[in-house]
């Protein structure tokens, strides 16, 4: 069964800095995997998905790679914002699998 | 404009009480299904659907119901809510189920429901 985990749970960087959130997970037949935010009491925003044929997706200042044969990812987030702080998920689906299973999430905090 | 509606956004209700989330998406989208998010567990998928008619099991279905008789509707159905059912809910669509790297499974999520039952 797939497993998914981030590290580190929370965060807290000063405004202006880079910084990388990582997910890891345990099988690594996947065909994709997806970060999301998620404000507080909000729903899931999807930010990047990336195939399992890409290394790396970007957009805007969020650059996220894959390394399938080492079961990692990376969020990289560059020069934070205060309007950056939220939880930041990543998901993927199993091999042969219809269900998508996430991590528990990496909560920033950017201070202005 | 495209998007996953749920209703209703927020609902107390009594222990056993038959209750219905419903889930709408305007995308045409395939792959519909529902999770649950709790403090320390993260979030949790209860069902998923492939298509019309076609459902299946998440990792925790126990207490809850669905059905897609229509691409667009993916209700939820607590046929005797318990209290351990409070959680924040979410349904997600997808426009193909994800398996193969030809799929484009881009997950769009709605707003959530916010279920206290007591």
């Amino acid at each position: 069964k797939q497993e998914v985990t981030q590290i580190p749970a929370a965060l807290s960087v000063p405004e202006g800095e880079n910084l990388v959130l990582n997910c890891s997970f345990t099988d690594s037949a996947i065909y994709n995997l997806q970060w999301f935010r998620q404000d507080p009491g909000k729903g899931l925003t999807s930010l990047l998905l990336i195939q399992s044929s890409q290394r790396e997706q970007t957009s805007g200042r969020l650059n996220a790679s894959l390394d399938k044969s080492s079961g990692r990812s990376t969020l990289y987030i560059a020069a934070s914002q205060p309007g950056d702080s939220a939880t930041y998920l990543c998901a993927v689906p199993g091999a042969g699998s219809y269900q998508l299973t996430f991590g528990k999430g990496t909560k920033l905090s950017v201070i202005p | 404009e495209a998007q996953v509606t749920q209703n209703p956004r927020y609902l107390i209700t009594v222990t056993g009480k038959k209750l219905t989330v419903t889930c709408s998406q305007n995308m045409n989208h395939e792959y519909m299904s529902w999770y649950r998010q709790d403090p320390g567990l993260g979030l949790r998928q209860i069902y998923y659907s492939m298509n019309v008619e076609v459902t299946d099991k998440g990792d925790v279905p126990e207490g809850y119901k669905v059905s897609r008789k229509e691409k667009r509707n993916f209700p939820l159905i607590l046929e005797s809510p318990s209290p351990n059912q409070t959680s924040l809910y979410f349904c997600a669509s997808s426009l193909y189920s994800g398996l193969g790297t030809s799929g484009y499974n881009e997950q769009f999520f709605g707003p959530g429901t916010r279920l206290t039952v007591l």
